[in-house]
């Protein structure tokens, strides 16, 4: 049972490159999330789905943009990336109602240099 | 709003007890709990929905005041494995599975 998955794991970029962060979950979950993690900020909210074919911002959504492709994806993509970018993002999902487990991915460690 | 955690960092000896606070200056429904080791991902521990629910699992136990919008993790007879960064997870709508979270306590439990 792979859970959520994520890819790649480590990835460096050069300031305006562009690349798409993959995730994809096996638990027939109908919401889906990307998040940020910074040193001393906490996890912060970037996109998230509760449907397939809906998206919605989160907390830090510029710079990002995002894609249902279906139930199981949730891709996440840097147009340009910029040094502030720096960081370890966070794929997760849940069942749709409240109460239930947030599944996170293993994360992806990205350095835009 | 983020909610805000206090401590930002504790660090005990192995047996000791400890706890965890998360508050938001808004109405929540619910209030997640994680645990993150260093370089993985967050690890589910509990929820607690809104009525003010205690819930706990062998040493680990968390309450919700929703009066007061503040959840406490409560960790007992600590153990070496308890070790790592405690995040709060804050949802203020019924269904809406957007969490919000707090900034982490950062918990070194010494033998």
């Amino acid at each position: 049972n792979a859970g959520v998955t994520q890819t790649p794991k480590f990835q460096v970029l050069k300031t305006g490159q562009s690349m798409t962060l993959q995730c994809a979950q096996d638990m027939n979950h109908n919401s889906m999330y990307w998040y940020r993690q910074d040193p001393g900020m906490g996890l912060r909210l970037i996109y998230y789905s509760a449907s397939e074919g809906t998206t919605d911002k989160g907390e830090v959504p510029n710079g990002y943009n995002v894609s249902r492709l279906n139930k199981r994806e949730f891709s996440l993509r840097l147009e340009s990336a910029a040094p502030s970018q720096t960081s370890v993002y966070f794929c997760a999902s849940t069942r749709v109602s409240s109460g239930n487990t947030i599944y996170f991915g293993e994360g992806s460690w990205l350095t835009v240099v | 709003q983020q909610p805000v955690q206090s401590p930002q960092a504790v660090i005990l000896r192995e047996g000791e007890d400890a706890v965890i606070n998360c508050s938001s200056s808004k109405a929540l429904y619910s209030v997640h709990w994680y645990r993150q080791k260093h370089g993985e991902a967050p690890v589910f521990l509990m929820i607690l929905l809104k009525g003010g629910e205690q819930k706990g699992h062998e040493k680990i136990s968390a309450s919700f005041n929703e009066k007061k919008q503040q959840s406490s993790l409560y960790l007992t007879a600590s153990q070496l494995s308890y070790s790592g960064t405690y995040f709060c997870g804050t949802d203020r709508i019924q269904g809406a599975q957007k969490l919000v979270f707090g900034q982490g306590t950062r918990l070194t439990i010494n033998p």
